[in-house]
């Protein structure tokens, strides 16, 4: 399956302290996008990167993207408590249109 | 300008009974998909409507059954409810033409006892 892997599974920082969470993926991609999930709510898009591209920022928001190892790194710099949500990578394979979205890394960032 | 609207909020039903979810798109959207979110999971594809007609499908049986009406809002049916139906049902909306830029709803929370 094209589903990816975000690690950790779970991450716990103090706020100010930056938050890495990486995704793996298994077969060529178009584009691949980080969501945000609150408390088993709807999604919030934060960035979407292109094949083609390596590194892409958005505000406090870094995002890698490795096409030969298949893997992208998400880095939330000066995290805050509002931060405080599950980070989910979803990718759409290069022959269709349709989302495959990991498991999710949960991320608390402690007051 | 609303986003993407889904209802109900919270639905609880039996084993074997149906039910149906709906969801209006972003203004100006023409595509919608569906996802399942299983608690502590990551939300899985069940397909995806466009003109009326679904273009996509994900790995889920025949009970998943879905409907797009001329304006661009959807239902998504489940029949024969089972237990492991119970989860969160996303919707999104997209242009066709540039499906990358998906906008999720808030969810239905569908409870299955």
């Amino acid at each position: 399956s094209q589903q990816g892997e975000e690690d950790p599974q779970a991450l716990s920082i103090q706020e100010g302290e930056n938050a890495t969470m990486n995704c793996s993926y298994k077969t060529s991609i178009n584009n691949l996008q980080w969501y945000r999930q609150n408390s088993g709510r709807g999604l919030v898009h934060l960035i979407l990167i292109r094949s083609n591209e390596r590194e892409k920022h958005s505000g406090r928001l870094r995002v890698t993207l490795d096409t030969s190892k298949k893997s992208s790194s998400l880095l939330i710099t000066a995290s805050r408590a509002a931060d405080t949500a599950s980070y989910f990578c979803a990718t759409d394979a290069s022959t269709g249109n349709q989302f495959y979205f990991g498991t999710g890394t949960s991320l608390t960032v402690i007051p | 300008d609303a986003g993407v609207t889904q209802s109900p909020t919270h639905l609880i039903k039996t084993r074997g009974q149906q039910v149906t979810l709906r969801c209006s798109p972003k203004s100006g959207h023409d595509t919608v998909s569906w996802y399942q979110q299983a608690l502590g999971q990551g939300p899985q594809f069940i397909f995806q409507y466009y003109e009326e007609e679904e273009r996509q499908r994900g790995n889920f049986p025949d009970r998943f059954s879905g409907h797009q009406f001329p304006n661009y809002s959807s239902e998504l049916n489940v029949n024969a409810l089972l237990l492991g139906d119970s989860a969160l049902y996303l919707c999104a909306s997209s242009l066709q033409r540039s499906y990358n830029e998906q906008f999720f709803g808030p969810g239905t929370r569908l409870t299955v006892l």
